[in-house]
């Protein structure tokens, strides 16, 4: 079984300031890591993912996450954050091996709060 | 990138009644569907997964007669809520992985159900 824990319910910071949003996981075999975030009343929408090769992983608007196997993390993180990043931040973790079909096991999530 | 359709956003009906949503890949094809819940400002917990041609598989403590899932075609599967109660009330949230590429999910924008 797998499981993802993400410390902090709640992040808030001043527009600008950098941010991490912290994720552990624990799982007994192989693991795919994923980020999404969820603005008010919408889907999911994938921010990052780690599937294979470099642990460093970067999304188009600026965040990035490292995938650490020996702390078994997936934290993400922002140099400098703007308003418009409000919103919840879920980590994820599905079977790399192909097992449970993929099946992604989702953290509590963390709600980013930007303020001016 | 890849884009799935979730229909209706919100619905309202009264205790009893039935309801369908609808979960549609549409430019790519999903041997398999998933369906989540998710309660507010909480995670998503996974109820289903849809297979196309085949009975869906059901979580742990979720009805099957309750949330009746169809997956009709290679780009469509649907969740009805029979005799919806107020309890069922809830966003519902479906994702996709596109066929040969099962470690990536795309999520719906979701269903908000309220049940009066």
């Amino acid at each position: 079984a797998q499981s993802v824990t993400q410390l902090d319910s709640q992040v808030p910071v001043f527009e600008e300031a950098p941010v991490e949003l912290r994720c552990n996981y624990s799982s007994s075999v192989s693991v795919y890591l994923f980020w999404y975030v969820q603005y008010p009343n919408q889907g999911l929408q994938l921010l990052l993912k780690y599937l294979s090769g470099s642990t460093l992983v970067e999304s188009i608007n600026g965040f990035e996450a490292e995938f650490n196997k020996s702390q078994t993390s997936f934290h993400l993180r922002k140099p400098s954050v703007h308003i418009s990043d409000t919103a919840e931040y879920f980590c994820a973790v599905s079977d790399g091996s192909g097992g449970s079909n993929y099946k992604l096991t989702f953290g509590k999530g963390t709600l980013l709060t930007v303020n001016p | 990138g890849a884009v799935v359709s979730q229909h209706p956003s919100r619905v309202i009906c009264k205790s009893g009644t039935s309801v369908k949503i609808e979960c549609r890949s549409l430019d790519f094809q999903a041997t398999t569907m998933f369906w989540y819940r998710q309660f507010p400002k909480q995670s998503l917990m996974l109820m289903a997964t849809s297979n196309e041609g085949s009975k869906a598989t059901y979580e742990q403590g979720v009805e099957k007669d309750k949330f009746l899932i169809n997956h009709a075609s290679l780009t469509l599967s649907t969740l009805t809520v029979t005799s919806a109660h107020p309890e069922d009330s809830s966003f519902y949230i479906c994702s996709a992985p596109p066929r040969g590429l099962r470690n990536i999910q795309y999520f719906g924008a979701g269903t908000r159900l309220s049940v009066l």
